[in-house]
């Protein structure tokens, strides 16, 4: 079956500091990936996606590219914030027409600190 | 982007007692799903919420313990029943569309005593 593996964390850098956050996955066929981003008490939000190879999806200064060779969708950022401490997970959303139609497949999530 | 809201945002429920979540999402969306996020855990997925049919489950989840209901395209709810200290979780309800991205309630959290 689908699923995600992310690295392990916990992660703290000091602000203004570069982010990476790998993420790789097992599926059939080619689904899409996505990055959510859980901020202390809260749900879930959409941080960016990709729909398909070497798709790039970008949003608050976070980077994704969707690497189909590797089966790798890594989370970069350039210059962390405090308010970028949060819990980020990769998830994909299957698209065979099975048992994976539209689910989401969550990796195990990485807590990120950032330090004034 | 669909806007989902949660009913109730948090309880403390006492073991054998059962509560009933509500999920409601501003537009009509193809898809509705229930996931679990256990303390300091990832999110499981619990079933898709079909509309106006049984809930679909996933391995280890069945329907006596968290019945669904999805009347429309806009509302679920979840139950969980005769609860016990293990369920205390947060529960969330995502929604959207086929290949669309799946927007998420802000979710419910629950403590079982």
């Amino acid at each position: 079956g689908d699923s995600v593996t992310q690295m392990e964390g916990p992660v703290t850098l000091s602000e203004e500091a570069f982010l990476t956050i790998n993420c790789t996955y097992t599926a059939t066929g080619y689904p899409s990936l996505f990055w959510y981003v859980q901020y202390p008490g809260e749900g879930l939000q959409l941080l960016l996606k990709a729909t398909k190879a070497d798709d790039k999806g970008s949003n608050k200064g976070f980077e994704a590219t969707y690497r189909k060779e590797t089966t790798s969708f890594h989370l970069e950022k350039g210059s962390v914030q405090v308010s970028d401490s949060a819990v980020y997970f990769c998830a994909l959303s299957g698209i065979d027409g099975g048992t994976s139609y539209g689910k989401l497949t969550f990796g195990q999530g990485t807590i990120l600190t950032v330090h004034p | 982007s669909a806007v989902i809201s949660q009913k109730p945002s948090r309880d403390i429920c006492q073991r054998g007692t059962s509560l009933t979540i509500q999920c409601q999402v501003d537009s009509q969306v193809t898809m509705m799903f229930w996931y679990r996020q256990q303390p300091g855990q990832s999110l499981t997925l619990i079933a898709t919420a079909n509309q106006g049919s049984e809930a679909t489950y996933e391995s280890g989840f069945v329907i006596d313990k968290f019945p669904i209901s999805r009347p429309n395209l806009t509302f679920s709810t979840l139950t969980v029943s005769n609860m016990s200290p293990e369920d205390s979780s947060i529960y969330l309800c995502s929604a959207g569309s086929f290949q669309e991205t799946q927007y998420f309630g802000p979710g419910t959290r629950l403590l079982v005593l």
